[in-house]
């Protein structure tokens, strides 16, 4: 089965603080995407990556800031939280090619900045 | 710009009252459609992929149907564990991103 987890499940941050949010999956996925989710607007994508190193802005970029160096790691960064933040953020991994591309989920960060 | 718009918005059903679920799309060229459940405080959980009109895959109680317009979800019998929400999105031959629809919240009543 994949597996993708996330380093918190509940995090409470201050406003101003710098925030890291880890994801690790353990399928050997190309690709990493992290979203934020918020009642009535969906799952937004706020970066991806499709390679080690490499990162591609999704719909909602700004605030954030992300890593990959190693294929099973993608960390999302908040430089200076703000209260706009407080979100559940979701990771997924998907493989590149071989005729599926399907995502998988980790179990979300609630994260509450005051 | 790919669009998924999903109804109804919210489904109260009796246990053993089947209903079905719906996804309309526009994408330029579809690579597949996914459907997700989730669960409250979770993360989404893969259900079914479906790639051409045609198509249907089935899980239990699910069955996922796929027209060159929408898809339909299909909840036969269904039982309270059934409650959450189901997401559907769709992924065009133009990129690796997910355009998600804004779910169906089932209630399922005993």
């Amino acid at each position: 089965d994949v597996k993708v987890t996330q380093s918190s499940r509940y995090l409470v941050k201050r406003t101003g603080e710098k925030v890291f949010l880890e994801c690790v999956q353990d399928m050997d996925h190309e690709n990493m995407f992290w979203y934020r989710q918020d009642p009535g607007l969906g799952l937004r994508l706020i970066y991806f990556s499709y390679d080690v190193k490499m990162k591609e802005k999704g719909d909602i970029p700004e605030g954030y800031s992300v890593s990959r160096e190693k294929k099973e790691r993608f960390s999302l960064i908040l430089e200076s939280a703000s209260t706009n933040q407080t979100s559940m953020y979701l990771c997924a991994s998907s493989p590149h090619g071989g005729g599926t591309d399907t995502q998988y989920f980790g179990p979300g960060t609630r994260l509450t900045v005051l | 710009e790919d669009q998924v718009t999903q109804s109804p918005e919210a489904l109260r059903l009796q246990e053993g009252e089947s209903s079905s679920l719906n996804c309309s799309y526009t994408v330029s060229g579809l690579r597949g459609l996914f459907w997700y459940r989730q669960d409250p405080g979770k993360g989404p959980e893969f259900l079914f992929t479906l790639y051409s009109a045609g198509e249907e895959k089935e899980k239990e109680r699910l069955k996922a149907t796929l027209t060159k317009k929408e898809s339909f979800l299909h909840i036969t019998a269904p039982k309270p564990e059934d409650s959450a929400t189901y997401l559907c999105a769709v992924r065009s031959n133009a990129g690796n991103m997910l355009t998600f629809g804004g779910g169906t919240r089932l209630m399922v009543k005993p």
